[in-house]
């Protein structure tokens, strides 16, 4: 099982600031399987970046993904008041599918 | 517009059964694979299973295998999960997702259904 650990656990970051996120997998994530999701709190997951570094339609320029193997990396360039949730990891290419467990990005 | 749309849960005394639904439109159903994903109050999200197109091929979490089936209906554009000998840990949102192929990302999720295990 691949396990995704994400740093830090929690970012406290003002508006305008860049938020650089981690996720690092135990063993190396085939083809570069990894997402990127955002949950609000209330609501469902959603995905925002996938093969490591393509956003998803519609996904403001501010977000990016970058990594290969077994380091990966979200930014968010300047972080907007909707901005601010908690952010998953996961790898998809091999079973079982496994998730990090989360970095949430706060309000400073 | 894509869209899954979960049902069926509730409260459960421990080692009893539910069964979950999840109705998609705006896509060709049987053409994507589906997965369920939990998240236990205050916690992270965990894969719980997932099954091709075609249903042929099924995947479960180690948690939940010998436990759990998910199965679909492509004539009722709905996705299942039938839980059994349920436990306390069983507890979570419940979501659905597209997940078009094995190795693809979800999109979209639904907005999940509660299960709460009693013990």
């Amino acid at each position: 099982e691949i396990v995704l650990t994400q740093s830090p656990g929690t970012l406290s970051l003002s508006p305008g600031e860049r938020a650089t996120l981690s996720c690092r997998a135990s063993q190396s994530v085939s083809s570069s399987y990894l997402a990127w999701y955002q949950q609000k709190p209330g609501q469902a997951p959603r995905l925002l970046i996938y093969g490591a570094s393509s956003r998803v339609t519609g996904l403001p320029d501010r977000f990016s993904g970058s990594g290969s193997g077994t380091d990966f990396t979200l930014t968010i360039s300047r972080l907007e008041p909707e901005d601010f949730a908690v952010y998953y990891c996961q790898q998809y290419g091999s079973s079982p599918l496994t998730f990090g467990g989360g970095t949430k990005v706060e309000i400073k | 517009e894509v869209q899954v749309l979960e049902s069926g849960g509730g409260l459960v005394q421990h080692g009893g059964s539910l069964r979950l639904s999840c109705a998609a439109s705006g896509f060709t159903f049987s053409s994507y694979g589906m997965a369920w994903v939990r998240q236990a109050p205050g916690k992270g999200l965990e894969w719980v299973s997932g099954i091709s197109g075609s249903g042929g091929t099924t995947d479960y979490a180690d948690s939940v295998k010998g436990r759990f089936t998910i199965s679909r209906d492509s004539s009722k554009n709905t996705l299942y999960l039938q839980m059994n000998s349920l436990r306390a840990e069983d507890t979570a949102i419940y979501y659905c997702a597209n997940q078009q192929y094995s190795s693809s990302p979800f999109d979209p999720w639904g907005q999940g259904t509660l299960v709460t295990v009693s013990s």
